[in-house]
């Protein structure tokens, strides 16, 4: 199964508080799982990644957490900011990498 | 460095009409990538070249053909459009450094076909 499901669709925090969205996967072949960001009428950008011989991974205010077991990956954005409002996309790759396969997009408001 | 170019960032195309989009990257990558994206769906993967001289379906690459030109250009070309390609496309290279695999992505083209 190539499939990243990815949930919620959407979601509305606070200022300061701390936005999860989680992904799932199935194909165990996957072995580099990153994170874009996306502002409206821009490209994505690459986030942050993990690869799964670590169960954690923080740059700045924006940690990944890996369940390897379970195939499972989420981002969390610690003390959210307005500026985080964004489309935030999960997405894995296998050896070779040259097939990268997205999840659908969680998009994240932060209210001042 | 500009990155990953594309041209145009718009353009409206009657039914059967076809286009070319024209993407190019000065980042000396040699994976090239067409996206699609529509509203709920995520990037889908179109067509995908490894490095210059190959080029592989993707996802979803029916009512399209590509042409990885030289090892900076890769043109996406709709041969006749028809609404369901009505989306935003993306061009994307990428760069493998060390353990890491980071795609960089043009500005887009946002296509209406009416």
């Amino acid at each position: 199964q190539q499939q990243v499901k990815q949930s919620p669709q959407s979601l509305i925090v606070q200022k300061g508080g701390i936005p999860i969205i989680n992904c799932a996967y199935e194909n165990t072949a996957f072995d580099y799982f990153p994170w874009y960001q996306q502002f409206p009428g821009k490209g994505p950008a690459l986030l942050i990644a993990i690869r799964p011989d670590v169960s954690e991974k923080k740059e700045g205010r924006f940690t990944i957490s890996f369940n390897k077991s379970a195939k499972q990956f989420s981002l969390h954005i610690m003390d959210s900011q307005p500026g985080d409002s964004a489309t935030y996309f999960c997405a894995a790759s296998g050896h070779g990498g040259f097939k990268t396969i997205f999840g659908a997009g969680t998009r994240l408001f932060v209210k001042a | 460095n500009a990155g990953v170019t594309q041209t145009p960032k718009f353009q409206v195309l009657k039914t059967g009409q076809s286009m070319t989009l024209q993407c190019a990257q000065d980042m000396n990558h040699n994976s090239m990538y067409w996206y699609r994206q529509d509203p709920g769906m995520g990037l889908r993967l179109i067509y995908y070249s490894a490095s210059e001289g190959t080029t592989d379906k993707g996802e979803v690459p029916n009512g399209y053909n590509v042409s990885r030109l030289n090892k900076r250009e890769f043109s996406l070309r709709l041969e006749s459009a028809a609404p369901s390609q009505t989306s935003v496309y993306f061009c994307a290279s990428t760069k493998y450094r060390d353990r890491v695999r980071e795609q960089y992505f043009g500005p887009g083209t946002r296509l209406t076909v009416t």
